[in-house]
């Protein structure tokens, strides 16, 4: 159950895009396409932003898109804001049927 | 409105025991998967255990296997973790997440802090 590997951090400038890797094995990320993505602001529970790999939750802003090759999984940002500036975490469904989380991306918006 | 409650967190020694719960309302709790996440102070997120709907299926992350005990009391629309033989490495936030689907947690608590300490 190890954790899943994404960059410790990424940046980026208002109205630009960015990507954000989540790399894991054929054990997770690679054997199923139950991919997640969770944003937090500092002080506050995650939130929900992608699920089953592309599907975004009502409310969430079509400025946010995932995508999945092999082992590793993509969140993209696109139109960089503000607000977009936060952790993200990935996560992925297992093959013993737990749940295993990235280390979390921290991004900046500069 | 979907709400996650959780409480019973708080400062503990180690090798002592503690019960979490988290008190849903909004939706039909016996219909969903349910799941317990942490985070160290600092740290990123880190999944739990989670509990089938009528309870019959329960996971754990490796580290807590043979110490925590995650149940529902469907009746009463609660979650819980019983916690036993607590570690300094527990501490952390605890947050419980309705899991509607595999690895999608779509509605989380705001969380509630156990500190294991001597």
């Amino acid at each position: 159950q190890s954790a899943l590997t994404q960059p410790a951090s990424v940046s980026g400038s208002p109205g630009q895009s960015i990507t954000i890797s989540c790399t894991g094995t054929s054990s997770d990320v690679g054997g199923y396409n139950y991919v997640s993505w969770y944003q937090q602001h500092p002080g506050k529970a995650p939130k929900l932003m992608i699920y089953e790999v592309t599907n975004r939750p009502s409310g969430v802003s079509n400025r946010f898109s995932g995508s999945k090759s092999g082992n590793t999984a993509s969140l993209t940002i696109s139109g960089l804001q503000a607000e977009d500036e936060a952790d993200y975490y990935c996560s992925s469904h297992t093959n013993i049927n737990t749940q295993v989380f990235g280390g979390g991306t921290k991004l900046t918006v500069l | 409105e979907v709400q996650l409650v959780e409480s019973g967190g708080g400062l503990v020694q180690p090798g002592g025991s503690l019960r979490l719960s988290c008190a849903a309302s909004g939706f039909t709790f016996r219909s969903h998967f349910m799941s317990w996440v942490r985070q160290a102070p600092g740290k990123g997120l880190e999944w739990v255990a989670n509990i089938r709907q009528d309870g019959s299926e329960k996971n754990y992350v490796d580290s807590v296997k043979g110490r925590f005990t995650i149940s529902r009391d469907n009746a009463e629309n609660s979650l819980y973790l019983q916690m036993n033989s607590l570690r300094a490495e527990d501490t952390a936030v605890y947050y419980c997440a309705r899991a509607p689907a595999r690895a999608r947690l779509d509605y989380w608590g705001q969380g509630t802090l156990v500190t294991v300490s001597s």
